[in-house]
């Protein structure tokens, strides 16, 4: 079956820090990759996607480039701000189903 | 306006009793879910449907029900809540056809069973 990994948290840094949370998947076929981020008190809202082997997925300087060969979609930011703190999900969907697995989140602290 | 509204927002309710937890969308989206999520164990699905007459268990659908009113609506039930029941509850809806259709999220019910 399908399944997702991702480094466990929290993650604290500083303002302006450089940001990597882990990500690792098990599927079959060619799943879609997505990050999901939820800041407190609301809900999940998609953060970026790639589709397919190669694809590079990129918003608000996060990018996550979709690795076949390595079965990872890393996220990365550059440099990250107090507002980024927040539950970053990783999660995948292939075909067939249409179900999402998900990840169990990871905790992103950053101080000023 | 949200696309996707959850009521009531939070609720506290005693073991035994019937909660209903309701979930309305403006996104004229045929598929939608409901999930829970506690500390450390991510989302769990636990209940989809892909349209008005589809209804389908997520891996922990026991003492859940769910029923789909309409296209827009999509509520959730605990018939005899109890304390393990509780947790911060999603609905989602997303199009339906490709696996590259992401997810949108309502803000969450968070339920306490006492």
């Amino acid at each position: 079956g399908n399944s997702v990994t991702q480094m466990e948290g929290p993650v604290t840094l500083s303002e302006e820090a450089f940001l990597t949370i882990n990500c690792t998947y098990t599927a079959t076929g060619y799943p879609s990759l997505f990050w999901y981020v939820q800041y407190p008190g609301e809900g999940l809202q998609l953060l970026l996607k790639a589709t397919k082997a190669d694809d590079k997925g990129s918003n608000k300087g996060f990018e996550a480039t979709y690795r076949k060969e390595t079965t990872s979609f890393h996220l990365e930011k550059g440099s990250v701000q107090v507002s980024d703190s927040a539950v970053y999900f990783c999660a995948l969907q292939s075909g067939g189903s249409y179900i999402p697995t998900f990840g169990r989140g990871t905790s992103l602290i950053v101080h000023p | 306006d949200a696309d996707v509204t959850q009521t009531p927002r939070n609720r506290i309710t005693k073991t035994g009793k019937r909660i209903m937890l309701e979930c309305s969308q403006t996104k004229g989206h045929d598929r939608m879910y409901w999930y829970r999520q506690d500390p450390g164990l991510g989302l769990r699905l636990i209940y989809y449907s892909f349209d008005v007459k589809d209804i389908n268990k997520g891996e922990i659908s026991d003492g859940y029900s769910v029923s789909r009113q309409a296209q827009a609506k999509f509520s959730l039930s605990l018939e005899s809540a109890i304390p393990n029941q509780t947790a911060l509850y999603f609905c989602a809806t997303s199009e339906s056809g490709q696996n590259y259709n992401e997810q949108f999220f309502g803000p969450g019910t968070r339920l306490t069973v006492l």
